[in-house]
């Protein structure tokens, strides 16, 4: 099975730049999503299709995908963006295609 | 405006069949390309993708639980049930309805949480 593997954990100071990984085979040619969690919440799609973001999603948000790492980077990181992020692709190479979601990593702001 | 809403029952006894419901508004399950999927989230961990039925009636399920569950849709009442046999305590976890948007899912359910015990 296809395995996205992301870091356990992220630290970053308020205004700095946070960049949260998504690691396996070939995702390059993939198109991967990103979803933020806060604590008790649903998760939310900030990122699609590798850097698309949503209506209503912050500039601060942006994605890129090549080879075998996709990457989702916070700029100017505030208190609110501290949550769990979660990669996620649909692995159509798989018999029968199934969607996959990446390990998670939590983002906290010091 | 897409919502969608799960309901079912927040607790269910080991080997007991689970039955979710998914009632959701803003979009239609008759429109080409449409399609509803569920995903859980253990405590403390990470979202794992179930199943997903789309506006044909094409139905895809995680190869892991697949001898397990079913999904299904009432276009009249705007619903997708997903029903998930012989639950075991690691079944315990938060089920999520959510939205498909080609490849990723851009609306979601509150979420249910399901305990699994005696």
């Amino acid at each position: 099975s296809y395995v996205l593997t992301q870091p356990p954990s992220v630290s970053v100071a308020p205004g700095k730049t946070a960049r949260v990984t998504c690691a396996a085979n070939d995702i390059g040619g993939k198109s991967v999503h990103w979803y933020q969690q806060r604590p008790g919440q649903a998760p939310i799609l900030i990122i699609s299709y590798n850097s698309a973001r949503p209506s209503g999603i912050p500039g601060r948000f942006s994605g890129s995908n090549s080879g075998n790492t996709a990457t989702l980077i916070i700029s100017g990181v505030e208190a609110g963006d501290e949550a769990d992020y979660y990669c996620q692709v649909w692995d159509s190479t798989s018999d029968p295609p199934l969607y996959v979601f990446g390990t998670g990593t939590k983002v906290t702001v010091l | 405006q897409i919502t969608l809403k799960e309901s079912g029952p927040t607790l269910v006894k080991p080997t007991q069949a689970l039955t979710l419901t998914c009632t959701f508004s803003g979009f239609s399950l008759t429109t080409s390309g449409v399609g509803v999927a569920w995903i859980r989230q253990p405590p403390g961990e990470a979202l794992e993708w179930l199943a997903l039925i789309f506006w044909d009636d094409d139905k895809r399920y995680s190869p892991s639980l697949k001898n397990r569950l079913t999904i299904s849709k009432d276009i009249f009442k705007n619903q997708v049930v997903l029903t998930m046999t012989n639950m075991d305590p690691v079944d315990t976890a938060t089920y999520y309805c959510a939205h498909r948007y080609h490849s990723g899912f851009d609306s979601w359910g509150q979420g249910t949480l399901v305990t699994v015990s005696s």
